[in-house]
């Protein structure tokens, strides 16, 4: 089946350094969700990429999405205490299906 | 907040007990998609109904029973409860072309 990479697992950042998590889909999706999960939370949908080599910006946060679109990686710029949280990336499990697969997440804390 | 609610928030369960969680999505959604999150893991797809109809199932066992109700709300029902079904469970509503928001998510202990 349909299965979603994400690395680093972990990630501890000096408030003010940049962040980045890479995600890799086991195969071709027709597009690609990433939600962030504060700690105790639920997932909360940040942004959805459908285009190839899309690149999309919400302010610090830059999204792009492969030119294969079957990987895509998130990057925070100049982290601050409020991005700490779990960072996941979730494909559909097949063409027209709204049924997501996540990643594992990125888990990432920022050191004030 | 998204407009997705779950009740309750926390429940204890005995092993070999049945447990209801239920979700009422957000006004205008018709679909409903039901996610277990273990204790560090990414979200695992369980099912998904869309106007009262299972339209996709992910590999949990038939122990694992839903429902959708005309007002598109929905129950996901777990018999005969095991130790590892001890997770977040999550309801996510959509209206089946944007992004899924999710509930708070119930968490369940299994003892």
């Amino acid at each position: 089946g349909q299965q979603v990479m994400q690395i680093p697992q972990y990630q501890h950042v000096q408030e003010g350094e940049d962040f980045t998590t890479y995600c890799n889909s086991s195969t071709t999706l027709s597009n690609i969700q990433w939600y962030k999960q504060r700690p105790g939370g639920h997932p909360v949908f940040l942004i959805q990429l459908v285009k190839s080599g899309e690149v999309k910006k919400q302010k610090r946060l830059t999204f792009q999405f492969g030119e294969a679109k079957k990987n895509s990686s998130l990057h925070i710029t100049a982290t601050q205490t409020t991005d700490v949280g779990t960072y996941f990336c979730a494909g559909p499990s097949g063409a027209g299906s709204y049924q997501l697969t996540f990643g594992k997440g990125t888990k990432l804390s920022v050191i004030p | 907040e998204t407009g997705v609610t779950q009740s309750p928030t926390h429940l204890i369960k005995t092993r070999g007990q049945q447990v209801t969680l239920r979700c009422s999505s957000q006004s205008g959604h018709n679909t409903v998609s039901w996610y277990q999150q273990a204790l560090g893991q990414g979200p695992q797809f369980i099912f998904q109904y869309y106007r009262e109809e299972e339209n996709g199932r992910g590999n949990f066992p038939p122990r694992f029973s839903g429902l959708q109700f005309p007002n598109y709300s929905s129950e996901l029902n777990v018999n005969a409860l095991e130790l590892d079904d001890s997770a977040l469970y999550l309801c996510a509503s959509s209206d089946g072309r944007r992004e899924a928001f999710f509930g708070q998510g119930t968490r369940l202990t299994v003892v």
